[in-house]
């Protein structure tokens, strides 16, 4: 039973360029979660998405940024117009259900705006 | 809003015991959790605390007082393979808050 696929795992963007990131839950798994890390800090909220739904985003940026998860296929995580601000650990995360189950990691997205 | 504060940096030696603490503030509650993340990985799962009280797997364990808004991950036998960033999480709605992080440095 493969973890959670987090595709690629690095990805170098200039400035001004799009970056997609890609993310497999969990077998069984509906619910997907975003995170960022910057260097020696925590995990950030940054969406919850179930099935072709958006279900929270408040740890969204208001603009660049974007997230689906449709019926078919992986969750994506878009950034538009990339700065050097962006450049990150992108954490996805997947679960069986809301409340505590234990979240389930992918190894991440490090993101390099160049 | 919710915040959950941990120490930056602890460090102790190889067959020691160290104590993790997270002091959280938080509109709801319902739990405490842990998680380990090696430099350049996958945070990882490693103890849930709904109640109050210990609970304990193997050489980790991890302390719940809701009284006190406060938990702590207990680590015994310290191994140098433990030096790692250790993250407390509580439930906020329908996701996850992680604290600040505490970075463990296991010495020989």
């Amino acid at each position: 039973n493969a973890g959670v696929m987090q595709n690629p795992r690095h990805l170098v963007r200039r400035r001004g360029q799009e970056a997609r990131l890609r993310c497999s839950p969990m077998k069984g798994h509906s619910h997907v979660y975003w995170y960022r890390q910057l260097p020696e800090e925590g995990l950030k909220f940054m969406v919850y998405l179930q099935k072709e739904n958006i279900i929270d985003e408040s740890g969204m940026p208001k603009e660049r940024f974007s997230a689906e998860f449709p019926k078919e296929g992986p969750s994506i995580l878009r950034i538009q117009q990339v700065v050097r601000g962006d450049s990150a650990a992108y954490f996805c995360a997947s679960s069986p259900g809301t409340g505590e189950d234990g979240y389930t990691f992918g190894s991440g997205t490090r993101l390099t705006v160049v | 809003g919710q915040s959950l504060e941990q120490p930056s940096e602890v460090t102790a030696v190889e067959g020691a015991i160290v104590q993790i603490n997270c002091t959280y503030q938080t509109s709801g509650f319902y739990g405490l959790s842990w998680y380990q993340q090696h430099d350049g990985g996958a945070p990882t799962f490693l103890s849930y605390n709904a109640l109050d009280g210990l609970e304990e797997t193997g050489r980790f364990s991890s302390f719940l007082s809701r009284s006190d808004s406060y938990g702590y991950l207990l680590l015994q036998e310290l191994q140098m393979k433990d030096s790692a960033s250790y993250f407390c999480a509580a439930p906020n709605t329908d996701k996850l808050i992680f604290g600040t992080g505490t970075r463990l440095q296991v010495f020989p």
